[in-house]
């Protein structure tokens, strides 16, 4: 079956650190890559996504690049601030899988990001 | 529309209870998720509806569990006797049919605790 492994947390970083959060993936069809995030007492937000191999998200600063032969998916920032501090998860969706894989994102367990001032 | 509403928001029972939370999806999206969110873990898969039809289940969906989604707007997730395992962040989300999951949008959930 599809599974996402993201790197474990906790992180602790100082404001305007480089941010890097390390996803790879496991799915028997072409999966599309999402990096979600979760600010404290709120919802998931979607952060960026890829679709295709070699595709590169990017929103906010962040950035993120679907590479097929690693089969992964690294969250990256070049100068994080305070308010960046959040939950990050992974997950893919496969919707060329089976039926069950093209209705469901699968997640990682999620990685939380503290910046110091 | 501001997204998708759930409520409540947070919801204290005890062990053995029946509790039920409720989804507003955004208006204009046919699709609709569940999921499950334990403490320290991303979310898990629940159930899926495109419309009013329940068309995916996970095993862990356990027959005590129970989602509708009447006339294909709002949904209802339902736990009958509930055991403190069921304490959870429950989530949903909403897209659209076009765009699938590239595009979901998610709730703020609503964190269950059972005494």
């Amino acid at each position: 079956g599809n599974s996402v492994t993201q790197m474990e947390g906790p992180v602790t970083l100082s404001e305007e650190a480089f941010l890097t959060i390390n996803c790879t993936y496991t799915a028997t069809g072409y999966p599309s890559l999402f990096w979600y995030v979760q600010y404290p007492g709120e919802g998931l937000q979607l952060l960026l996504k890829a679709t295709k191999a070699d595709d590169k998200g990017s929103n906010k600063g962040f950035e993120a690049t679907y590479r097929k032969e690693t089969t992964s998916f690294h969250l990256e920032k070049g100068s994080v601030q305070v308010s960046d501090s959040a939950v990050y998860f992974c997950a893919l969706s496969d919707p060329f899988g089976t039926s069950g894989s093209a209705r469901q994102l699968t997640f990682g367990s999620g990685t939380q990001l503290t910046v110091l001032p | 529309d501001t997204g998708v509403s759930q409520d409540p928001r947070h919801k204290i029972t005890k062990r053995g209870q029946n509790v039920t939370f409720r989804c507003d999806p955004i208006s204009e999206h046919n699709r609709l998720y569940w999921y499950r969110q334990t403490l320290g873990q991303g979310p898990e898969f629940l159930t899926y509806f495109q419309n009013e039809a329940q068309l995916e289940k996970s095993r862990l969906l356990s027959d005590r569990f129970s989602a509708e989604r009447p006339k294909g707007s709002f949904s209802t997730l339902e736990i009958q006797r509930t055991e403190q395992g069921d304490s959870a962040m429950y989530l949903c989300a909403s897209s659209p049919k076009v765009t699938g999951l590239t595009e979901a949008f998610f709730g703020q959930g609503t964190r269950l605790t059972v005494v």
